[in-house]
């Protein structure tokens, strides 16, 4: 059963800030995790974390249940898949499982 | 030059036959991972593993399985159980709670 949630697609702009929401309804999961995605490569992490962060052009804001990715001054070249993930506790001691959205394919008009 | 590879990027098969799908990193990381990707449909755990000599189901391990004799290497076999094998196949290593992912396989089953 779904339980990352995060835009199927999103489109913006060249140049402009672009938003990208996710939430979640698991209540022991504390860490959210953004990837970049380009099809046929590997899944690349952006930002992560249980507090706002940044890193260069990526800003992550964050809420108990919720988390945007911002990406700032975007590009042609930043047209791909986002994925949104959860960090929850598996069982067993140690371990832990990332839970991702379905991913939001972000089109950016030149 | 450390990294996480996969073999080989595009695999093709006949139904019915079984197919293992190569992972193997040289990060030194203990826990290995294996997620499937469909459209629309995120990523999606198959199995895990968090040590040598131990693995656990994820989410749709039906008709997959693993090994791990050595820490670099987590094979992923497809089964002819599978009922739909054609995916992009994903493995990822970790440390530190942050998951590394390899390039993928492009599995199509006919």
């Amino acid at each position: 059963k779904d339980q990352v949630f995060q835009p199927s697609t999103v489109a913006s702009s060249e140049g402009a800030v672009v938003e990208i929401f996710c939430n979640h309804s698991v209540s022991n999961a504390y860490n959210f995790f953004w990837y970049l995605h380009f099809p046929g490569c590997a899944p690349r992490l952006l930002v992560k974390g249980s507090k706002p962060s940044q890193q260069g052009r990526y800003n992550m804001t964050y809420e108990r249940f919720s988390s945007s990715l911002l990406i700032l001054q975007v590009r042609e070249a930043d047209a791909a898949v986002y994925y949104c993930a959860i960090k929850c506790p598996y069982s067993g001691a140690g371990s832990y499982q990332l839970t991702f959205g379905k991913g939001t394919k972000l089109s950016v008009i030149p | 030059d450390g990294g996480i590879t996969q073999s080989p990027k595009y695999l093709f098969r006949k139904e019915g036959q079984n197919v293992t799908l190569s992972c193997e990193q040289n990060l030194n990381h203990d826990a290995m991972y294996w997620y499937r990707q469909d459209p629309g449909q995120g990523l999606r755990l198959i199995y895990y593993s968090q040590i040598v000599n131990d693995f656990q189901k994820g989410d749709i391990a039906e008709g997959y399985s693993v090994s791990r004799e050595k820490k670099e290497s987590f094979p992923l076999t497809v089964t002819s159980a599978q009922k739909n094998p054609t995916a992009f196949y994903l493995c990822a290593s970790s440390f530190a709670h942050e998951q590394y992912f390899g390039p993928g396989t492009r599995l199509t089953v006919t």
